[in-house]
């Protein structure tokens, strides 16, 4: 079957512009996670939807962070306006079952 | 503290060596448990489950202790190929995955 798509792959932009990033899930996995990793930590959880709605968001920074999934498919992660501390790599993961977890190549961002 | 912690290393040892990893968690209503693999600038791959009565996989082995609320990875024989950083993960709720920061393995030749 087909992974998790993610774009861009790498994307360097300025502090306090916008940014977008763009995930589709594997095919019938109704759960859809972001999840931001910082160099030298472990994946942090921003988001998870179920189908189109939020399960999860506690730990998103909501004053710069928002994420969506229209029709429980596709989803895009954005934050706006970026600030240095958010250089990390954003990761996408779908599952359908309780174990099956599969994680996106995931997006490199660099804010300078 | 930290809902699973690791020890980062880096842990370098010689090929053929066997090496193990510790990792503990704070929440005793956590539900299940894994090792994620890591390779550099990759995306993390699950390893394998970790079960309470304990469970092999070819050279790698991974024993959890609920009562100490403790999880560990063994693995045996070691390749070279087996250098990367090894997540602890702790299943909470409803699929929420939370992952320690990772220890980073080195297989020298």
């Amino acid at each position: 079957e087909a992974g998790v798509a993610q774009s861009p792959r790498y994307k360097i932009i300025e502090k306090r512009q916008s940014v977008a990033f763009w995930c589709n899930p594997i095919s019938g996995h109704a759960t859809l996670y972001w999840y931001q990793q910082i160099l030298g930590q472990g994946p942090k959880l921003l988001i998870q939807f179920q189908n189109n709605g939020v399960v999860d968001d506690s730990q998103l920074p909501k004053d710069r962070f928002s994420a969506e999934r229209l029709k429980g498919v596709d989803s895009t992660l954005k934050i706006q306006p970026a600030k240095l501390e958010d250089s990390a790599v954003y990761l996408c993961a779908s599952s359908r079952t309780e174990e099956g977890y599969t994680f996106g190549s995931g997006t490199r961002l660099t804010v300078v | 503290r930290k809902e699973v912690e690791q020890d980062p290393g880096p842990f370098n040892v010689p090929e053929g060596a066997t090496v193990a990893f510790n990792c503990t968690y704070s929440n005793s209503a956590s539900q299940s448990f894994f090792w994620y693999r890591q390779d550099c600038r990759k995306e993390p791959k699950l390893l394998m489950s970790v079960y309470s009565s304990g469970n092999e996989d070819g050279r790698f082995t991974a024993q959890l202790n609920r009562a100490s609320q403790y999880i560990s990875l063994l693995i045996r024989d070691s390749k070279l190929s087996d250098s990367a950083t090894y997540l602890c993960v702790v299943k909470q709720g409803a699929q929420k995955l939370v992952f320690g920061q990772g220890t980073r393995l080195t297989i020298n030749p």
